[in-house]
């Protein structure tokens, strides 16, 4: 799996957009941007992916650029409650019978804070 | 839809026990992976279990073992537990779907083991 460069933290006003960069240069072909995130002391949750196209849901915008060595998470509206670390996984949806199996690799992630 | 579940929440082991930790998949999904987190690090890929057997494993050593029952529940066990071992302990539910690619992860809240 490509590995992902993320700022270690960002501050964000309470109500802004929150944007948050993640530099994956060595990206493949069949290689998707996942984000999750993790809320201090709970499970990570996930956020979004996506392969090439922009994607959008109820929680994030996520916009890769057109040559896929980076992407933006976009928090359009952020409250107290988005605070926390932030993490962009690449990786190769794998089949079940692969001997890889099916893990993601975490990095250190970027810290979110959002204030008032 | 219920999510994953984990338990216990919090345990508290001494070094040289063995620990047995559980796992409860999302609804409609069929593979399990493990996960340890060590305190301001990243989640660690521990191993992954599809049709009842282990497929793929991270760098953890042999006293790292589980299981997946048949209706896709898992338990993580730990043999002769290290002070290092103390972590959260996270489990991620996916789905095989078509083509048998392996779907997004959802992860429980975790179960935070204290080894003294």
């Amino acid at each position: 799996d490509a590995k992902t460069t993320q700022p270690p933290s960002m501050d964000c006003a309470e109500g802004r957009a929150a944007n948050l960069p993640c530099n994956h240069s060595t990206i493949s072909g069949n290689e998707y941007v996942y984000w999750y995130r993790q809320i201090h002391s709970q499970g990570p949750q996930y956020i979004i992916h996506g392969l090439k196209n922009n994607e959008t849901n109820e929680m994030a915008s996520l916009i890769i650029t057109e040559d896929r060595k980076s992407s933006t998470l976009i928090l359009p509206h952020a409250t107290l409650r988005d605070t926390a670390v932030y993490y962009c996984i690449v990786r190769v949806p794998p089949r079940s019978a692969a001997g890889g199996g099916n893990k993601l690799t975490f990095g250190t992630g970027t810290q979110l804070k959002v204030e008032l | 839809e219920t999510g994953v579940t984990q338990s216990p929440t919090h345990l508290i082991k001494t070094r040289g026990q063995q620990v047995t930790l559980r796992c409860s998949s999302q609804s409609g999904h069929n593979t399990v992976s493990w996960y340890q987190q060590a305190l301001g690090q990243g989640p660690q890929f521990i191993f992954q279990y599809y049709r009842e057997e282990e497929n793929g494993r991270g760098n953890f050593p042999p006293r790292f073992s589980g299981l997946q029952f048949p209706n896709y529940s898992s338990e993580l066990n730990v043999n002769a537990l290290e002070l290092d071992d103390s972590a959260l302990y996270l489990c991620a539910s996916s789905r095989a779907g078509l083509a048998g690619i392996q779907e997004t992860q959802y992860f429980g809240p975790g179960t935070r083991l204290l080894v003294l």
